[in-house]
């Protein structure tokens, strides 16, 4: 089973803050994707990484995909009480399924 | 955008009845959806694959006979807990996608309370 370690597992930051999100693996996925979940809620996705050393952008949240495909970042910059919430990355497995291997989850609270 | 719905969104049953819960896929075919559990500020823990038309693929460590699950068509899969217990007491999330190419996209998820 291919593992993914998330930290940190909590974090709580003032409004304002940037904060980053690390996801580790001693594996190598052919994608790696991260999904933001609130409480009672499926997780929504946010952006799929599928080359290394790739980075996207969307708005204020900065991803990237480490060269060898087996690390990522998450990186909000000067994150909003509306970010708070459970980052989960998870890695798209070569197998015919595309089963996707999450990782432990990171709560981001941003207080105003 | 793709939509995924999960019905019921809760659910409160008594020790030893059976519970389904529906996965439909609202405006895609779904060839594979999976299946999750997830525990309290906990991650998603993948319990199974449903495949259309086939048995369904069961994580090491899954009571194949105690989650039942049936892909009945390409837009409906479900996941039946049979002769519930208080342990089973979690948030069950479906996923679906087009195909492996595709992003997945999961449901609201169901709250199973079990009494």
């Amino acid at each position: 089973t291919q593992l993914l370690e998330q930290s940190p597992q909590f974090l709580s930051i003032q409004e304002g803050e940037n904060l980053t999100v690390y996801c580790n693996s001693s594996s190598v996925f052919s994608s790696l994707q991260w999904y933001r979940q609130e409480p009672g809620e499926g997780p929504v996705l946010l952006v799929t990484v599928v080359t290394g050393g790739e980075v996207k952008k969307l708005k204020r949240l900065t991803f990237q995909f480490g060269d060898a495909r087996k690390d990522s970042s998450l990186h909000i910059t000067a994150a909003q009480p509306g970010d708070t919430g459970l980052y989960l990355c998870a890695g798209g497995s070569t197998d015919s399924w595309g089963k996707l291997q999450f990782g432990a989850g990171t709560q981001v609270v941003v207080t105003p | 955008g793709a939509v995924v719905s999960q019905h019921p969104s809760r659910v409160i049953c008594k020790s030893g009845t059976s519970v389904k819960i529906e996965c439909r896929s609202l405006d895609f075919q779904a060839t594979t959806m999976f299946w999750y559990r997830q525990f309290p500020k906990q991650s998603l823990m993948l319990m199974a694959t449903s495949n259309e038309g086939s048995k369904a693929t069961y994580e090491q460590g899954v009571e194949k006979d105690k989650f039942l699950i049936n892909h009945a068509s390409l837009t409906l899969s479900t996941l039946t807990v049979t002769s519930a217990h208080p342990e089973d007491s979690s948030f069950y999330i479906c996923s679906a996608r087009r195909d492996t190419n595709s992003p997945l996209h999961f449901g609201n998820g169901t709250r199973l309370t079990v009494t």
